[in-house]
């Protein structure tokens, strides 16, 4: 089956800054990558996605890339602010089935 | 649409108790899943359920586990006997699967706090 990895697990920066997290996946027959956004004591919520038959995908200060060949996709985060402190998990399905794989989450950190 | 309901919100029983958790997935929605949340080992699936049917129950920890789908509209999770390890969030998703093709996004409830003394 799939093997997601999500690094890193932990991340903490500055208000302002940027923020990276990094996610390799193992079958090449994935084509779907949503990120979610876990805020503490809440459920996970999708803040982004990105399909297969593209390379990058960008709303407001999110965007995603995909590299299919290197099988590893990015979310990057501009201009931090402190609501965006929360988990942040990626995940990736292959179209056979609707199972979902999900990364083991990073906790990210927006010092004001 | 309300969403993915779950209920309850929160539980407290004791080691021994059967426990169950209800999930309403969103109305139209043909996937339905339940996921196991904790510190240590993240967001876990235990099962998920397409049109109705078990399609992968691997994630079941043990025989002490059971879900069932009765109707598109609501499903249930059940741990007998429960024991403190049980202690988790557990999140019932939704999602429409359209086609092979496309991705299909899923959709979290609140999630079930359930505590095991």
């Amino acid at each position: 089956g799939e093997n997601v990895e999500q690094h890193p697990s932990t991340l903490s920066v500055q208000e302002g800054d940027s923020a990276v997290i990094k996610c390799t996946y193992s079958d090449s027959a994935s084509n779907y990558f949503p990120w979610y956004k876990q805020e503490l004591g809440k459920r996970p919520q999708l803040i982004i996605d990105i399909r297969s038959n593209v390379g990058e995908k960008k709303d407001q200060r999110i965007a995603v890339t995909l590299n299919k060949t290197a099988k590893h996709f990015s979310l990057h985060i501009t201009e931090t602010q402190p609501e965006d402190s929360a988990v942040y998990f990626c995940a990736a399905t292959i179209n056979t089935g609707n199972q979902f794989y999900f990364g083991t989450g990073t906790s990210l950190t927006v010092i004001p | 649409d309300a969403g993915v309901i779950q209920s309850p919100r929160h539980e407290v029983t004791e080691m021994g108790q059967e426990v169950t958790l209800r999930c309403k997935p969103i109305s139209g929605h043909n996937s339905l899943f339940w996921y196991r949340q904790t510190m240590m080992r993240g967001l876990e699936l235990l099962i998920y359920f397409n049109n109705n049917v078990p399609i992968d129950d691997s994630g079941m920890p043990e025989d002490r586990f059971s879900a069932k789908m009765p109707n598109a509209s609501f499903s249930t999770l059940k741990i007998q006997p429960s024991e403190p390890r049980d202690s988790a969030v557990y999140f019932c998703a939704s999602s429409l699967a359209r086609n092979r093709d496309s991705g299909n996004t899923i959709y979290f409830g609140e999630g079930s706090w359930l505590t095991v003394v």
